[in-house]
């Protein structure tokens, strides 16, 4: 069984940078893997962030970036601001029709 | 604007049964692989099942395989979920999203509908 695995929990102070990972129980995460990340609030529903690593979605602003880092997806939040104080996940394709989600990264901005 | 509409949750005893619905407006829907993706409270998300743009090829997570089954009428932009053989480890926000072909990514996302399974 696939795993997708994300750090918990993170904090970043306000205006600084924070870099979350999402790596895969059987090996190394690439691109034909198609990783994408997606910030939620409280009661809302998930919004696409980045796609295809590192392409990021109409209206995300570019302090979002994702990336390819050693055997990880990842993504980074460059002058992190309050609103960013979300849940953040990535979801991996891992073929045959099949998707798996990390657990999901809680970010606290204080 | 792109929009998708889940609809049909409720509350539901184990071993019940229940088709969820999704709307949807804005998108060549025949076009789009569409999926459901769910959140049990207090949890994280969940892909569940999606079903292929043109063949209408379908896929599940190991969890639901066997009980829940995903379909489309692209004459009425309309995606299903059937889920038979409920279990209480199934309640969570279910949420409908589409996927351009070849993307690997879901793009637009619906708000959701709660299915409860409790006696």
């Amino acid at each position: 069984q696939t795993v997708v695995t994300q750090e918990p929990s993170f904090s970043v102070s306000p205006g600084g940078t924070v870099t979350l990972t999402c790596g895969l129980s059987s090996g190394s995460v690439s691109t034909s893997n198609y990783p994408s990340w997606y910030q939620q609030s409280p009661g809302q529903a998930p919004r696409t962030l980045i796609y295809s690593s590192n392409t990021r979605s109409s209206g995300v602003p570019d302090r979002f970036s994702g990336s390819i880092l050693g055997n990880k997806a990842a993504l980074t939040i460059t002058g992190a601001q309050a609103d960013d104080e979300s849940d953040y996940y990535c979801v991996l394709y891992v073929g045959s029709g099949i998707w798996v989600f990390g657990g999901g990264t809680k970010l606290t901005v204080l | 604007e792109v929009q998708l509409l889940e609809s049909g949750g409720g509350l539901v005893q184990p071993g019940g049964s229940l088709r969820l619905s999704c709307v949807v407006s804005g998108f060549t829907f025949s076009s789009y692989v569409m999926g459901w993706v769910r959140q049990a409270p207090g949890k994280g998300l969940e892909w569940v099942s999606a079903i292929s743009d043109s063949d209408a090829g379908t896929h599940y997570a190991d969890s639901v395989k066997g009980r829940f089954t995903i379909s489309r009428d692209n004459s009425k932009n309309t995606l299903y979920l059937q889920m038979n053989s409920l279990r209480a480890e199934d309640t969570a926000v279910y949420y409908c999203a589409n996927s351009r072909p070849g993307s690997g990514f879901w793009g637009h996302w619906g708000q959701g509908t709660l299915v409860t399974v409790s006696s």
